[in-house]
């Protein structure tokens, strides 16, 4: 099968600029999760899906950071404006359902603030 | 804050040797898992261990988990060059075991060394 497919790999922007990234679930995975991973660090939940409802964004900073997931699929993660610190590998991951045991991680996006 | 801290951080050894590390954790969990991460890759699932549990075994992987004493170590036997990588824990809440949310350690870096 497929695995979960992120866009773009890479990203330089200046600081206080916006920007997207994309992601593309494995079929049929009902739950998506967008991580934030800063360099020598774990990754971090920033939201959780089940279908196109949010279950857990207790860690997204809401005045920059939206997220959405419409039809339940694929789903994009925005930063606007961006600040230095948002430098970070941005991984988004599926499951089959939530409390499921294993998640899927795709390649991620590095995402360089100037 | 992020669950688990691992030790050692990074650690180095020869091909054909064996790897220990250890995670602890700080709140009761329903279960927890170990995740390998290469240069430029994403996250891949390796072996999940639940609080019932005390060894699990997986190919030439060996976890183990104290409940007792919060802590997991993660065994890698004859290890080899591809198994060079950054090895996180992450763990499942008893609170989150509906969600499956999982909080992820700071990792170890292994190299091994051909």
């Amino acid at each position: 099968e497929a695995g979960v497919a992120q866009s773009p790999r890479y990203k330089i922007i200046e600081k206080r600029q916006s920007v997207a990234f994309w992601c593309n679930p494995i079929s049929g995975h009902a739950t998506l999760y967008w991580y934030q991973q800063i360099l020598g660090q774990g990754p971090k939940l920033l939201i959780q899906f089940q279908n196109n409802g949010v279950v857990d964004d207790s860690q997204l900073p809401k005045d920059r950071f939206s997220a959405e997931r419409l039809k339940g699929v694929d789903s994009t993660l925005k930063i606007q404006p961006a600040k230095l610190e948002d430098s970070a590998v941005y991984l988004c991951a599926s499951s089959r359902g939530q409390g499921s045991n294993e998640q899927f991680f795709g390649p991620g996006t590095r995402l360089t603030v100037l | 804050s992020q669950q688990g801290e691992e030790d050692p951080q990074a650690l180095s050894i020869q091909e054909g040797e064996n790897a220990t590390m250890n995670c602890s954790y700080k709140t009761s969990i329903n279960n927890l898992q170990w995740y390998r991460q290469n240069s430029g890759r994403g996250l891949v699932h390796l072996i999940l261990i639940r609080s019932n549990e005390r060894e699990k075994h997986s190919g030439r992987l060996r976890v183990t988990l104290d409940t007792s004493k919060k802590s997991s170590s993660l065994l890698i036997t004859a290890s080899r060059a591809a198994d060079t990588a950054s090895y996180f824990c992450a763990t499942v809440g008893r609170g989150s075991s509906n969600t499956g949310k999982l909080i992820f350690g700071q990792g170890t870096t292994l190299q091994v060394k051909p």
